[in-house]
């Protein structure tokens, strides 16, 4: 059975700091894994996507790793902001049943 | 269309009433998924569609939920006999291939009062 865990599961930290959030996962059997943000009250907003082949992806002030035989991925936010401030949610697409299995969840607050 | 449009975005029901709550996926995407997200709790899956069969209906809950997608296009997930444990918030999500990412609507706050 594939688990999805999260570390830290919460964090706040002041503007400016760079920060990394892990995830990790216990089935390396897995298409791709992707990176969500959730404000609240809200929906899901895609923010990388990593192929099982790739060892990262980067859009602006984000970077995400991916070491699958170890079953390990790394957001990195540079330069944090306050408008940073969410839950940050891995999820693994699985080989077999094609569906997401997501992480607990990081809830960041990122303060002024 | 642009995005994953679910709708209501809101709806609040009595105990013991029928509630239909809709998906349109993005256009071209053939897998359709639903999720539930309870206060303060993960993502559950409940239904996995490609095209207009369900391959995987392993997370419904319980006898009372279905769901159906009709020309591989909008998705209609139905509660039967709401309870208050029903209240959560239900997001969709549409992919096109397998090597694609999913995109979530903004999903239905259920409250069942």
């Amino acid at each position: 059975k594939q688990e999805v865990t999260q570390i830290p599961a919460a964090l706040s930290v002041p503007e400016g700091e760079n920060l990394v959030l892990n995830c990790s996962f216990t089935d390396s059997a897995i298409y791709n894994l992707q990176w969500f943000r959730q404000d609240p009250g809200k929906g899901l907003t895609s923010l990388l996507l990593i192929q099982s082949s790739q060892r990262e992806q980067t859009s602006g002030r984000l970077n995400a790793s991916l070491d699958k035989s170890s079953g390990r991925s790394t957001l990195y936010i540079a330069a944090s902001q306050p408008g940073d401030s969410a839950t940050y949610l891995c999820a693994v697409r699985r080989v077999d049943t094609d569906k997401l299995i997501f992480g607990t969840g990081t809830r960041l607050q990122v303060f002024p | 269309g642009a995005g994953v449009s679910q709708s209501p975005s809101n709806k609040v029901t009595e105990k013991g009433k029928d509630v239909e709550l809709r998906c349109d996926p993005i256009s071209g995407h053939t897998a359709l998924y639903w999720y539930r997200q309870s206060l303060g709790q993960g993502l559950e899956f409940l239904i996995y569609f490609q095209g207009n069969s369900a391959p995987d209906k392993s997370g419904l809950p319980s006898d009372r939920f279905s769901a159906e997608r009709t020309g591989g296009s909008v998705s209609t997930l139905t509660i039967q006999r709401t309870q208050q444990e029903d209240s959560a918030v239900y997001l969709c999500a549409s992919s096109a291939l397998l090597t694609h990412g999913y995109t979530f609507g903004s999903g239905t706050r259920l409250t069942v009062v």
